[in-house]
């Protein structure tokens, strides 16, 4: 069974770039997409975007401008880059594996970002 | 884009009853993009029905999926304790997007 784990800074000052990488340990990295997700405190769940091992992206239109997904098969992990933070960006970060390229099957624990000064 | 609407935002039952969860979409999606996930404070959420209402490994039998089109069900049989949680349900698209609908608490009466 896939197991993922994210990582990161906890606090991170507006209009700073947000970084975060999730370590994947089982299972092949090449037989999921790989996504991150996101939900505010008290707020519903919000798709960022994925990338495929092979390096290919996809974005939420809404956030695409800012973002940028990576990949490091190597070390076996991924890793999201969102630019120029609000505070409208401080949620828990959850790191996934797609299934069957259309559903969430693997989660992370998730990380609480905030943006701050 | 497909926008996803979830009803009602709380449903408020005792243990024991039968629980029915709405999602509808604002166009014609397919049942087998439609997909359900459960969670709980402070825990990731967690992959209940998928694909053509395939419960995923471990979910009870309680627990079913049903609908078509633009409107869909979770239905919970009988309410156990551990069932009380927020739902979402979540499609893929053509487009490549991955949206989630805004979630349904279930709490105790």
């Amino acid at each position: 069974q896939v197991q993922l784990q994210e990582s990161g800074p906890g606090l991170v000052k507006p209009s700073e770039t947000l970084s975060l990488t999730c370590t994947v340990s089982r299972g092949s990295i090449s037989s999921y997409y790989w996504s991150w997700i996101r939900q505010p405190p008290g707020k519903g769940l919000e798709w960022i975007g994925y990338i495929y091992y092979s390096g290919s992206t996809n974005y939420d239109p809404s956030l695409k401008s800012r973002v940028t997904i990576s990949m490091d098969t190597s070390k076996r992990q991924f890793s999201l880059k969102l630019r120029s933070v609000t505070a409208a960006d401080t949620a828990v970060y959850y790191c996934a594996s797609v299934c069957s390229g259309s559903y969430f099957c693997y989660w992370g624990q998730g990380t609480l970002v905030t943006v701050s000064s | 884009e497909i926008v996803l609407t979830q009803s009602p935002g709380t449903l408020s039952l005792s243990p024991g009853e039968r629980a029915t969860l709405s999602c509808r979409a604002n166009q014609t999606i397919s049942s087998s993009s439609l997909v359900w996930y459960q969670q709980k404070p402070g825990q990731a959420p967690r992959l209940l029905i998928y694909g053509e209402s395939r419960r995923a490994t471990g979910v009870p039998d309680r627990f079913s999926g049903s609908g078509s089109g633009t409107d869909f069900t979770l239905t919970i049989s009988r309410l156990e304790p551990e069932d009380f949680a927020v739902y979402y349900c979540q499609q893929y698209g053509s487009s490549r997007v991955f949206t989630f609908g805004p979630g349904t608490k279930v709490d105790i009466k």
